[in-house]
């Protein structure tokens, strides 16, 4: 069974701080990991992902994660917060099972940004 | 810019009433999804779609029931609302292989009186 751990509910950084928003993952086989950002009163959209290659992924509005196998881990950072990046930001892990491409989020972290 | 079109963004109706909302994406994506969304927890999944003539029930038990006679369509439909269904619901997308990232419509926030 594959599972999420976002820790921090709730992350709050002054403008122009570093963003660090952690993620953890347990899964029997090297997932698909992605970065999901939710604006109030909309949809999720995709900040980055990554499937194989490269570790150090680079996402859109300045975000990247790096995927650590040895940690189990894909915390996402980005080094100067903007007001703009005030949202609720959500881990995923995505697994083949049975054919069906599972995907498990986690409960998400909202990060608030300081003027 | 949305691809992906919910509606409606927002119903407060009654008891025993019977609902559709409404997802559509213009992407030509084979896979779709219903994910159900409440504060504080993670997204569930109630719904999904492989394709045309295609549905299958997600990892959380749902009185809804879902269709996919189009590929660009697929409504979610509770035959009699109860207050127990309010929640956010959310409609999304993939192409192609397993592992591709999901497109997201905006939600509905339904609310049963």
């Amino acid at each position: 069974a594959q599972s999420v751990t976002q820790l921090g509910s709730h992350v709050s950084v002054s403008e122009g701080a570093l963003v660090l928003l952690r993620c953890n993952y347990s899964s029997s086989v090297p997932p698909y990991l992605f970065w999901y950002v939710q604006y109030p009163n909309q949809g999720l959209q995709l900040l980055l992902k990554y499937t194989t290659g490269a570790t150090l992924v680079k996402g859109i509005n300045g975000f990247e994660a790096e995927f650590k196998k040895s940690e189990t881990s894909f915390h996402l950072t980005k080094p100067s917060a903007h007001m703009s990046d005030a949202a609720e930001y959500f881990c995923a892990v995505s697994l083949n099972s049975g054919g069906y491409q599972k995907v498990t989020f986690g409960t998400g972290t909202k990060l608030q940004v300081i003027p | 810019e949305a691809d992906i079109y919910q509606t409606p963004r927002y119903l407060v109706i009654g008891t025993g009433k019977k609902i559709t909302l409404e997802c559509s994406q213009t992407m030509g994506h084979d896979k779709m999804y219903w994910y159900q969304q409440d504060p504080g927890m993670e997204l569930h999944l109630i719904h999904y779609s492989y394709g045309v003539n295609s549905t299958e029930k997600g990892d959380l038990s749902s009185e809804s029931t879902v269709s996919r006679i189009r590929t660009e369509h697929f409504p979610l439909t509770l035959e009699s609302a109860r207050p127990s269904h309010t929640s956010q619901y959310l409609c999304a997308s993939s192409e192609g292989a397993w592992g591709r990232p999901q497109h997201f419509g905006d939600g509905t926030r339904l609310s049963i009186l």
